[in-house]
């Protein structure tokens, strides 16, 4: 089976904050996500990667940055945390950037900036 | 702006009825249509997915029905249980090529259903 694991279920952080969120994934998929979760607003990307070092900005990135320096793991990292930050963040990998092939998902990090 | 609209954002079935969330999108490069499942704590998984080359596509007691010419596609769940009562994501990728958005998917809102039993 194919596992997506998150560092963290829960964190609780300070405004200003630096934050770290990583994903790993076991089977040696090419692209990799992160969305973040809102009550009524469903999924919403924030970055994506379909190879190691490459990232493409989804539809959210602003207050955000990515880093893939190997295949299985994907950061996401929050500069300066803020309160409108506080979600649910998913991540997610698929196998193959040529296809429309099944997405993945961790089962998310609930991160409260204080 | 929303790629694709998801209704209703909540929906209330009783223990064998049928449940159907709606879902519409404009963007006609899109040709792959999944849904997912999320239960509470959980991430979401695939439930199930359709292609626009058919009409229709049926796994056990749920059905997808998709119309191309109005550009809609929905989720049928037959005889609907408690086990059921989770959010659903209708979602739509477009066509993967080198040049396009690799294999990102663009997500509805989301439905809660929860059916009583």
């Amino acid at each position: 089976d194919v596992k997506v694991t998150q560092s963290s279920r829960y964190l609780v952080k300070r405004t200003g904050e630096k934050v770290f969120l990583e994903c790993v994934q076991d089977m040696d998929h090419e692209n990799m996500f992160w969305y973040r979760q809102d009550p009524g607003l469903g999924l919403r990307l924030i970055y994506f990667s379909y190879d190691v070092k490459m990232k493409e900005k989804g539809d959210i990135p602003e207050g955000y940055s990515v880093s893939r320096e190997k295949k299985e793991r994907f950061s996401l990292i929050l500069e300066s945390a803020s309160t409108n930050q506080t979600s649910m963040y998913l991540c997610a990998s698929s196998l193959h950037p040529a296809g429309n092939t099944e997405a993945f998902f961790g089962q998310g990090t609930r991160l409260t900036v204080v | 702006q929303q790629q694709v609209k998801q209704s209703p954002q909540s929906l209330i079935v009783q223990k064998g009825g049928i449940s159907i969330i709606n879902c519409a999108y404009e963007n006609t490069a899109f040709d792959y249509f999944p849904w997912y499942q999320q239960f509470p704590g959980k991430g979401p998984a695939l439930l199930i997915a359709i292609r626009p080359d058919v009409s229709e596509k049926k796994e056990g007691r749920f059905t997808i029905s998709f119309n191309k010419s109005a550009k809609q596609f929905s989720l049928h769940i037959m005889d609907s249980q408690p086990g059921d009562s989770a959010t659903y994501f209708c979602a739509a990728a477009p066509r993967a090529d080198r040049g396009s958005t690799l294999g990102r998917l663009y997500f509805g809102r989301g439905t809660q259903l929860t059916v009583w039993p």
